[in-house]
């Protein structure tokens, strides 16, 4: 199985901030046919289902705010929330859908000081 | 709108079986593989399941197979799991996803809103 690494684990910012959340694959989710990652981002905010951001590693889904950014390729991956707001308090995680099972990482908790 | 509503949870004792079902309504149900994805209380997301567009194709993790049965009624719009021979380590919410991809591996563009499984004596 693919394994997804996450970092950090948890994170604490203010409103207004910038914030990096790292994933990383024990093998490249870059298909060489295509030229695409395979790999998603999803946000679960607490006591809810999670939600689909991000997918082929930098493709919003429709109507997720343009402040949420993913970026990277192969094995190293990177999502960026710009001027983080109240309302992203929520867990966020990375998945592989490059073999399967397909895989999550163990995800990352965003707090707001 | 894209809507998929999960049933049938509950508690069980291990070594039981529980029936869960998905009703999708919003988009053409028969056109999209979809999935069962758990998370454990206060533990991440597990993908256990995922069934083709037709039905013709399953895939299980490795820790259900032989155990629990995805399947699907198109004419009804709606998604199955069977669960067998249930273990405490199965006890989770189960979500119910849609594949965005037609493949055997995807992402997975609406969740339900979960259907809680204890597994306890």
């Amino acid at each position: 199985d693919i394994v997804m690494t996450q970092s950090p684990s948890s994170l604490a910012v203010s409103a207004g901030e910038t914030v990096t959340i790292n994933c990383k694959s024990s093998q490249s989710l870059l298909y060489s046919g295509n030229q695409k990652n395979y790999l998603a981002w999803y946000q679960q905010k607490p006591g809810q289902s999670p939600k689909l951001l991000i997918y082929w590693a930098s493709t919003r889904q429709s109507g997720v705010p343009d402040r949420f950014i993913g970026s990277g390729s192969g094995t190293d991956f990177t999502l960026t929330i710009s001027s983080v707001q109240a309302e992203d308090l929520a867990i966020y995680y990375c998945q592989q859908y490059y073999d399967t099972p397909p895989t999550f990482g163990a995800g990352t908790k965003l707090e707001l000081k | 709108e894209v809507q998929l509503v999960e049933s049938g949870g509950g508690l069980v004792q291990p070594g039981r079986s529980m029936k869960l079902s998905c009703a999708a309504s919003g988009f053409t149900f028969s056109n999209y593989g979809m999935a069962w994805v758990r998370q454990a209380p206060t533990k991440g997301l597990e993908w256990v399941a995922t069934i083709s567009y037709d039905g013709s194709s399953t895939y299980y993790r490795d820790s259900v197979k032989g155990r629990f049965t995805i399947s699907r009624d198109n004419a009804k719009s709606t998604l199955y799991l069977q669960m067998n021979s249930l273990r405490s380590e199965d006890t989770a919410t189960y979500y119910c996803t849609r594949g965005r991809l037609g493949y055997y591996s995807s992402y997975f563009d609406y969740w339900g809103q979960g259907v809680m499984v204890t597994v306890s004596s």
